[in-house]
């Protein structure tokens, strides 16, 4: 069974800095492309950034570009989002989701990041 | 980017109804088009992908349809359990923008 459970979540200080972790199970790992998407609360979706099987390309959504970083470690089985210099508008839930030909097939339950002094 | 744009943003149905959502994009993305249901506190679950594919384990009454820029959901005959909020998403590139949501509640 495919199993996605993010962590790191929690209060920091806005110009902070954050490290989410998602651990993925039950699934060849490195095959897929890995999404973070986030919602604040009372909001909709918004895809955050992707990154490649091999971790090799990244995007982002183009607010977030210089701040946030995402990275993948295959033989951990494991997707990071380092989020830096953080405001108070990146206050929302995280999800960690799995890519691929369809669409984000499988998302964690999400970690809630509050930003806030 | 691609903007995506659902309506209605909210409907009120009865159980057993026929709901239509509608998704229209910016610009034509083929059928890079999914749909999304969330519950209150959960998170995001597939329903549709690539624009009329049912995921698996999901109930018939769910359908999409559409190409190009114009996309529809379709729940025929509600069941209490769909009552949510939808979300279309383009895939066809980066960002992955989705739609500001439907909200479907109870009449």
């Amino acid at each position: 069974e495919v199993e996605l459970v993010e962590s790191g979540g929690g209060l920091v200080q806005p110009g902070g800095s954050l490290r989410l972790s998602c651990a993925a199970s039950g699934f060849s790992f490195g095959n897929y492309w890995m999404h973070w998407v986030r919602q604040a609360p009372g909001q909709g979706l918004v895809w955050v950034s992707r990154i490649s099987k091999d971790g090799i390309i990244t995007n982002y959504a183009e607010s977030l570009k210089g701040r946030f970083t995402v990275s993948r470690d295959n033989a951990k089985n494991t997707v990071y989002l380092e989020m830096q210099s953080v405001r108070a508008e990146d206050t929302a839930v995280y999800y960690c989701t799995r890519g691929g030909d369809r669409g984000f097939d499988h998302w964690g339950p999400g970690t809630l990041v509050t930003v806030s002094s | 980017d691609i903007q995506m744009t659902q309506s209605p943003l909210s409907l009120s149905a009865s159980v057993g109804d026929r709901v239509t959502i509608t998704c229209r994009a910016s610009q034509s993305i083929s059928t890079y088009l999914n749909w999304y249901q969330q519950k209150p506190g959960q998170a995001p679950k597939a329903l549709i992908y690539v624009a009329s594919n049912v995921q698996s384990g999901v109930p018939s009454r769910f359908s999409g349809s559409g190409i190009g820029t114009d996309f529809t959901l379709t729940i025929t005959s509600l069941q209490p359990e769909d009552f949510a909020t939808y979300y279309c998403q383009q895939s066809y590139n980066t960002p992955y923008t989705f739609g500001q949501g439907t909200k479907v509640e109870i009449k």
